[in-house]
């Protein structure tokens, strides 16, 4: 069966880096992988997708790649800032033998930024 | 979250007693989840539904069942509520089988005592 591991359950950084998060699938080739923050007490707040043909994905200072050989997606955040800590979720789709069934999520890396 | 709602937020039952939690949708989304949290496991699928009638069981459906008679809403009852089920429940909802993402609501924090 498919698994995900997402490197490790926490990262901490300073304000300012770059924090790298990393999500490792195996198993099967997912056609598109999702990306999710998640603050305490809240649900899952979807983030960026990113599909098997494309290598990377930008949106404002969050950076996501999607190595299809390697079976990993990199999420990047640059000039961290305290307001980024959280735990953030990777969720690659389906295998294609289970399409339409529901996305499988990683436990998470959660993050915190020091000022 | 707007377009989703879970009723109650909060809820302490006891053993053996049935429970139903609540989700509600007001996107008129197709596609409808259950998962819950729990420290070390993440989120884990309960049961789904891909239209009004239409479920099917995830990885963990052993003691639940669903229902959903309408569009906007999807019933999660926990038959027989045991210690094993204390949780965080989420519902999430999605157009497209999930391709645009998933839209979460807030959660049910889940007490069997």
């Amino acid at each position: 069966s498919q698994k995900i591991e997402q490197n490790s359950e926490a990262l901490n950084i300073q304000e300012g880096k770059t924090a790298t998060l990393t999500c490792n699938y195996t198993n099967y080739s997912p056609a598109y992988l999702q990306w999710y923050r998640q603050d305490p007490g809240r649900g899952p707040v979807f983030l960026l997708l990113i599909r098997e043909n494309e290598k990377e994905k930008r949106k404002e200072r969050l950076k996501v790649t999607f190595d299809t050989t390697l079976k990993q997606s990199l999420f990047h955040i640059t000039a961290s800032q305290p307001a980024d800590s959280a735990t953030y979720l990777c969720a690659p789709s389906p295998p294609a033998n289970q399409a339409g069934t529901a996305l499988i999520f990683g436990k998470g890396t959660t993050l915190s930024v020091s000022s | 979250d707007a377009g989703i709602t879970q009723s109650p937020r909060h809820k302490v039952t006891e053993t053996g007693t049935p429970v139903t939690l609540r989700c509600h949708q007001t996107e008129n989304h197709r596609y409808m989840y259950w998962y819950r949290q729990d420290p070390g496991h993440g989120l884990r699928l309960i049961h789904y539904s891909y239209g009004v009638k239409d479920t099917d069981k995830g990885e963990v459906s052993d003691g639940y069942s669903v229902s959903r008679s309408k569009t906007e809403d999807f019933l999660l009852t926990l038959e027989s509520a045991t210690s094993s089920q204390t949780s965080v429940y989420f519902c999430a909802i999605s157009s497209n089988q999930g391709a645009d993402g998933y839209t979460f609501g807030s959660g049910t924090r889940l007490t069997v005592v």
